[in-house]
């Protein structure tokens, strides 16, 4: 069982929007602006998409964004592309207990 | 360009110990927090270590305290991680990764772990 709560699925048709969430507790989530999500393509390294929440790494398409509500953490896909279909995993630092990640989702693109 | 790579990975028997390298490429690893992290296969993400970047703190994921020991040799670009006691559900892929800002910004490819008699 994951620390953070994530669906386990989520689809959008191309040039749709998704949203991912990602819930916790106040001593992760809900206590620190470091949440980061990362992409798993199938036999790949994670790739990461963003960082303190809100942050995206150079090279990262804008179409890529994050929020955060409370306890909850949000990554939002915007103009769904075919190479989005991957697994997404959110992540955040928790204090004295390290990091912690959510269980992952898998976005199909239909 | 950062690159990352690990190595040490193979079959052990349960019980046994590995110790797991990490090399830093096209960047010196001093000055970086450094990350350990695995992907049991078909599952999720776990972190598992963490050490900073000058080697004055260490913090373990709970599943592996007192069986799995970070250490870095910054003369080397180096990391290692220390496997002792393993089990079956050690049994992954192991990743290291580079921090920035309390995340994982670069990873490596990876080293398969199995364990198993």
């Amino acid at each position: 069982q994951s620390a953070l709560t994530q669906p386990p699925s989520a689809s959008g048709s191309p040039g749709q929007a998704v949203t991912i969430s990602c819930t916790g507790t106040s001593s992760d989530v809900g206590g620190y602006n470091y949440v980061s999500w990362f992409q798993q393509h199938p036999g790949k390294a994670p790739k990461l998409m963003i960082y303190e929440v809100t942050k995206r790494p150079s090279g990262v398409p804008d179409r890529f964004s994050g929020s955060k509500s409370g306890n909850t953490a949000s990554l939002t896909v915007s103009g769904l592309q075919a190479e989005d279909e991957a697994d997404y995993y959110c992540s955040s630092y928790a204090g004295r207990n390290g990091w912690v990640f959510g269980g992952g989702t898998m976005l199909t693109v239909l | 360009q950062v690159q990352l790579v690990e190595s040490g990975g193979g079959v052990v028997q349960p019980g046994g110990s590995l110790r797991l390298s990490c090399a830093g490429s096209g960047f010196s690893v001093r000055g970086y927090s450094l990350h350990w992290l695995r992907q049991a296969p078909d599952k999720g993400l776990e972190w598992l270590a963490f050490i900073r970047h000058d080697g004055s703190d260490k913090n373990y994921a709970d599943s592996v305290k007192g069986r799995f020991t970070v250490s870095r040799d910054d003369s080397k670009n180096t990391m290692s991680l220390q496997l002792n006691s393993l089990r079956g559900d050690d049994t992954a892929v192991y990743y290291c990764a580079k921090d920035r800002d309390w995340t994982y910004e670069d990873w490596g490819q990876g080293t398969l772990v199995t364990v198993s008699s």
